[in-house]
Formats: structure tokens, sequence, C-alpha cells
């Protein structure tokens, strides 16, 4: 089945730690994302990838990095510098970077703090 | 910039009741519009999306949604609910002409009580 794989599906943080998440996908698609999902504020731009080896600072990029090694990866690491961490985070992709086309979400994964 | 509103955080209804959800948006170029769905701790599903041409667009579970671009709206809409309708919905525009910025309001919580 082609889809988007999210792992873990909950992760826990310990002050001061580097914590990575995992997205891959298997749809071909060029262009992928990173969310940030608080209750009540809806999905917040993270980082988002139009091609390998590119990436872009989204709207709440402070305390997280990427890298795009490879088409159908595109991990997402919360940093210490990330003080309120806790949250929902939802990877997704698309076809190509254009406006009109479609995104498609993994099944997330829930981040806490210890 | 382009920003979404969805002014009802909660909606009750009764199964079998009809419902709308409200969406807003501003953007000062063309837009393409969409409505995902959530349940529970999953990732996001795409329900329907107006990209051009017919203003009334229809999911293949009875959704439909209607974009008027003089109210700058794009409210869903259901004639009858069912209890399996119970998730979370949120409304999301990005700009025609631009990269694949999807802007999301702050989600409705759809509950259909029995």
């Amino acid at each position: 089945d082609g889809g988007i794989t999210q792992s873990p599906k909950y992760l826990f943080r310990k002050e001061g730690q580097n914590v990575t998440l995992s997205c891959e996908q298997n749809l071909n698609h060029d262009a992928m994302y990173w969310y940030r999902q608080d209750p009540g504020q809806g999905l917040r731009l993270i980082y988002y990838s139009q091609i390998v080896n590119d990436f872009q600072k989204g709207d709440i990029a402070e305390g997280y990095s990427v890298s795009r090694e490879k088409k159908e990866s595109f991990p997402l690491t919360v940093t210490s510098a990330q003080k309120n961490p806790t949250a929902f985070y939802l990877c997704a992709s698309s076809k190509t970077g254009e406006a009109k086309n479609i995104q498609y979400f993994g099944a997330g994964t829930r981040l806490s703090v210890l | 910039a382009q920003s979404v509103t969805q002014l009802d955080s909660q909606v009750p209804v009764f199964e079998e009741a009809p419902v709308e959800l409200r969406c807003n948006y501003s953007s000062s170029v063309s837009v393409y519009l969409f409505w995902y769905v959530q349940y529970p701790n999953q990732g996001l599903q795409l329900l329907l999306k107006y990209l051009s041409g017919s203003t009334l667009v229809e999911s293949i579970n009875g959704f439909e949604a209607e974009f008027n671009k003089s109210q700058t709206s794009f409210h869903l809409r259901k004639p009858s609910v069912h209890i399996s309708d119970t998730a979370e919905y949120f409304c999301a525009v990005s700009g025609a002409g631009g990269g694949n910025k999807l802007t999301f309001g702050t989600g409705t919580q759809l509950k259909v009580e029995l």
C-alpha cells in the first residue's frame, strides 16, 4: 500500500535532549512537509521541502531541524532549543510543490516531555 | 498573506440532523480551498477540495461545500449526519500561483449524538 509512515507513534523527550521523528513516503512525491498540531490552534508549518537536498523554514521553525537526503525520507529533529515541544507532529507529502496539489498525511507522532 | 477562520470550535448535533461547519478565508490572490477530517489520534484525510470550475463540490460520503468568492467562504454541509461523522474538521487554503503552503483554520469538533 502506498502511503506515509511516521514513527514512532509516541515519543518522550528528556530535558536537554534532541529527538528525531521519522517520516517515510512511498508515493514518489517530490514535496514533503512537517506540521505541529496543538489543541485549539490547528496545524502550523514547521519546515517543507520541494525537492531532495532542499528545504525551507515554515512559520515556526525555531528549535527544529530537518534533512532531505532521499526523496522518500524527511526526518524532523526536535532540538533542546525547542522549549515547548509537547505536541502532535504530522508529516505530509504532495506530488509537487504546486498550490493545487493535495497534501497526504501520516498518522502522526505524539511527543511529550518527561 | 492568507488566513482561515473557523468560528465554531465545537458543533454538537443529533444523528440524522443537518449540519453546517463554517469557514471564511482571507487572501490577496486567487485560492484553492480544502476540507480535511481528522479522527482521534490519526492524521488528516482530505474530504473535498475546490480548485476551479463548479463552486459546489461534493465528497463521496455526503458532505458538500460551496465556494463563495464574494463572501470569501467555503462552508461545509451535510443534510443528515451519522455517528461516524464525529471528528475534527479543518478548513485550509493555499494561494494559486504560489508555493504549496497550506494555511489551516483552528478546526471544528463535530460531535454527533444519538
